[in-house]
C-alpha cells in the first residue's frame, strides 16, 4: 500500500524558533498534499492544501506567514512553523493523494508531535 | 455547509458485540465518505469508504450503511475486539475524494473483554 512518512516524529523547541516538518510520499507521486493539525482529543483540522509547483491554499484563520508550506517535488512537501510559540504545540499530520489512482484516496502520515517550550 | 456531525463521542462495547457510530452531513455535493481509525500518537488510517451510489459496503467485520435521502451514514463493527479500541472518524469529501477531507468530531471506542 501507499506509504507517507513524516520527519521528525517528535520535536521540542524553544519559543521563537522555527521548525520544519517534512512529508514524503514513499512509493507514489502526489501532486496534492494536505496539512492538518490535531489538538488532544480533538478532530483533525485542515490547515492548507499543498500543490506541487504552486502556492499552497490556506484554510480560513490559518496564518500563511506563520505556517510556510513548500511543495517542491511530487514526493515532498514541507511545513515550516515560523517563530513558534507554546500555542503552536500540536500534532501535525500530512496526507497525500496518489495522482494516478482512480479512487482519490488520501494516505496519511504518522504525524509529528510539536512541543514549544 | 462543511460540517460533518458524528455521534456518540465515546462508546464502550463488550468483546464480541456490535459497535455502531453514526454521522450526518449537510452538503449534498459530498460524494466520498471514508472512515478512519486512529490509534494514540498515530496518523489516521483509512478503514473503509463508500460513495453515494451504493447503500451499503462491507469489508470483513466493518460495514458502512449509507442513507442518501437522510444524509446519514454509519459504521458498524461486528464482533468487536479489544484491538479495535481506537478513535474513529467519519469524513466527507468532494470529487471522489480528490478534494480536501472534512472530518467528523471523532468517536473513542473502547472494547472491553
Amino acid at each position: 500500500g501507499a506509504v507517507v512518512s513524516q520527519h521528525p516524529s517528535r520535536v521540542i523547541c524553544k519559543s521563537g524558533t522555527s521548525v520544519k516538518i517534512e512529508c514524503r510520499s514513499l512509493d507514489f507521486q502526489a501532486t496534492t498534499m494536505f496539512w492538518y493539525r490535531q489538538f488532544p482529543k480533538q478532530s483533525l483540522m485542515l490547515m492548507a492544501t499543498s500543490n506541487e509547483g504552486s502556492k499552497a491554499t490556506y484554510e480560513q484563520g490559518v496564518e500563511k506567514d506563520k505556517f510556510l508550506i513548500n511543495h517542491a517535488s511530487l514526493t515532498l512537501s514541507t511545513l515550516t512553523v515560523t517563530s513558534a510559540h507554546p500555542e503552536d504545540s500540536s500534532f501535525y499530520i500530512c496526507s497525500a493523494r496518489d495522482q494516478i489512482a482512480l479512487s482519490g484516496e488520501q494516505f496519511f502520515g504518522p504525524g509529528t508531535r510539536l512541543t514549544v517550550l | 455547509q462543511q460540517q460533518v456531525k458524528q455521534s456518540p463521542q465515546s462508546l464502550i462495547v463488550q468483546k464480541g458485540g456490535i459497535s455502531i457510530i453514526n454521522c450526518a452531513y449537510e452538503n449534498t455535493a459530498f460524494d466520498y465518505f471514508p472512515w478512519y481509525q486512529q490509534f494514540p500518537g498515530k496518523g489516521p488510517a483509512l478503514l473503509i469508504a463508500i460513495r453515494p451510489d451504493v447503500s451499503e459496503k462491507k469489508e470483513g467485520r466493518f460495514t458502512i450503511s449509507f442513507n442518501k435521502s437522510a444524509k446519514q451514514f454509519s459504521l458498524h463493527i461486528m464482533d468487536s475486539q479489544p484491538g479495535d479500541s481506537a478513535t474513529y472518524f467519519c469524513a466527507a469529501s468532494y470529487s471522489g475524494g480528490y478534494q480536501k477531507v472534512t472530518f467528523g468530531t471523532g468517536t473513542k471506542l473502547q472494547v472491553i473483554p
